[in-house]
């Protein structure tokens, strides 16, 4: 079975630039989840979505971070603009619908405001 | 809201030493527990769940935790750890099939 797909992995973009980041879930996975994790934090969620809709997004900074998930499959998460404390690394998880047990992880795109 | 308290950042041990990485955590509400771990420049795998049933949960690598709800704890442990387990270490929790809750982290550091 084919895991979570991140990309890019890495990125380097300037302040005040735009970045966004490409998630493609296990398949028939319904709940997505964006998490924020930064350096020597825990992960905490940006948003989360059930299919096509969002289920909740209250810690997304929504002045500059965008998300959608069109077709209820792949995600794409957007910054416009970056700010240095944005440097992160961005984890897409995927999960059954309904299910309490695991999420599933990509492995993360890390980015470097400069 | 729940929330998830690990009570230690760092956590250096020798190897062949056994080890506890400890877990808080508060919700009004029954939940679920888990443990995950972070090597470097990788995303989280999960260890080891506890949804129901027994309080003693083995997982994967030879770890086991315990759930203890009048303590409000899912501590983590190994009787023996090795080099290959240095990683950082993420408990979470979850209200049904809703969003996890981290931890921030402990970073186990096994020592030759």
């Amino acid at each position: 079975e084919a895991g979570v797909a991140q990309s890019p992995r890495y990125k380097i973009i300037e302040k005040r630039q735009s970045v966004a980041f490409w998630c493609n879930p296990i398949s028939g996975h319904a709940t997505l989840y964006w998490y924020q994790q930064i350096l020597g934090q825990g992960p905490k969620l940006l948003i989360q979505f059930q299919n096509n809709g969002v289920v909740d997004d209250s810690q997304l900074p929504k002045d500059r971070f965008s998300a959608e998930r069109l077709k209820g499959v792949d995600s794409t998460l957007k910054i416009q603009p970056a700010k240095l404390e944005d440097s992160a690394v961005y984890l897409c998880a995927s999960r059954l619908m309904g299910d309490v047990s695991e999420a599933f992880f990509g492995q993360g795109t890390r980015l470097t405001v400069v | 809201a729940q929330s998830v308290t690990q009570l230690d950042s760092q956590v250096p041990v020798f190897e062949e030493a056994p080890v506890e990485l400890r877990c808080n955590y508060s919700s009004s509400v029954s939940v679920y527990l888990f443990w995950y771990v972070q090597y470097p420049n990788q995303g989280l795998q999960l260890l080891l769940k506890y949804l129901s049933g027994s309080t003693l949960v083995k997982g994967i690598n030879g770890f086991e935790a315990e759930f203890n709800k009048s303590q409000t704890s899912f501590h983590l442990r190994k009787p023996s750890v090795h080099i290959s387990d240095t990683a950082e270490y993420f408990c979470a929790v979850s209200e049904g099939a809703q969003k996890l809750v981290f931890g921030q982290g402990t970073r186990l550091t096994i020592n030759p």
